[in-house]
């Protein structure tokens, strides 16, 4: 498929467990987002990648959190010590990247993450 | 008070309705302003965005930015139960990519 797509599609975990869950983008995007949709609320930003570098991580809610992409195409967002407060779907998304202006931001399915 | 604040519904009507969506906002930084659908266990799918003021149309769909009262409208003509969804607002500003939504609003169109 053409399209983002997110590993896993779901994840149970318990509390203080630590977790990964991994996006590959649309092939050639360079730009890659992630943000987290708790249920009944839209998606919060997390951080954005261009490239290798996180561009923007002012989404992060603390140091639990971190992403990493070292060879600008596929993204792991790492949680250490998770809490119940972390449970929601974490979704990734891709753009051209570079364009200098606002660029379309394709979303994968997301990854359910339930902590018990 | 968050950034933007959107109904979450839902939004019942049938099908054929006119529906009318919509978000305010605080930040009048925010410059682009998007509508996303967004299916069930789906993520979201870009609609339409605007830049700035104005009216942008797309088929049966309507978007509409009044800046001077920060709030944005999306209007769905000739709605079809394949429009049942949520959907939800995004803006952000200027030379940035981060976007910030709002909660989404829930709309059944029934047969």
């Amino acid at each position: 498929g053409a399209g983002v797509s997110q590993t896993p599609s779901n994840k149970v975990t318990e509390k203080g467990k630590y977790v990964e869950l991994r996006c590959d983008p649309i092939s050639g995007h360079t730009a890659l987002y992630w943000y987290r949709q708790s249920l009944g609320q839209g998606p919060e930003f997390l951080i954005y990648f261009q490239g290798t570098g996180a561009a923007d991580d002012s989404g992060l809610p603390n140091d639990r959190f971190f992403a990493v992409r070292p060879e600008g195409s596929v993204s792991t967002l790492k949680i250490q010590r998770t809490e119940r407060g972390d449970s929601a779907v974490y979704l990734c998304a891709s753009s051209q990247g570079g364009t200098g202006g606002l660029e379309t931001q394709y979303f994968g399915p997301g990854t359910r993450l339930l902590v018990l | 008070q968050k950034e933007v604040e959107q109904d979450p519904g839902p939004l019942s009507v049938p099908e054929g309705a006119i529906v009318s969506l919509n978000c305010t906002y605080s930040n009048s930084a925010f410059q682009y302003f998007m509508w996303y659908r967004q299916y069930s266990r789906k993520g979201p799918e870009l609609l339409m965005y605007t830049y700035s003021s104005g009216n942008k149309e797309d088929g049966r769909f309507t978007a509409q930015v009044d800046k001077s009262s920060k709030y944005i409208s999306l209007f769905i003509r000739d709605s079809q139960p394949s429009d049942s969804a949520t959907y939800l607002c995004a803006m952000t500003r200027l030379g940035f990519q981060k976007l910030v939504f709002g909660t989404g609003t829930r709309l059944l169109v029934s047969p």
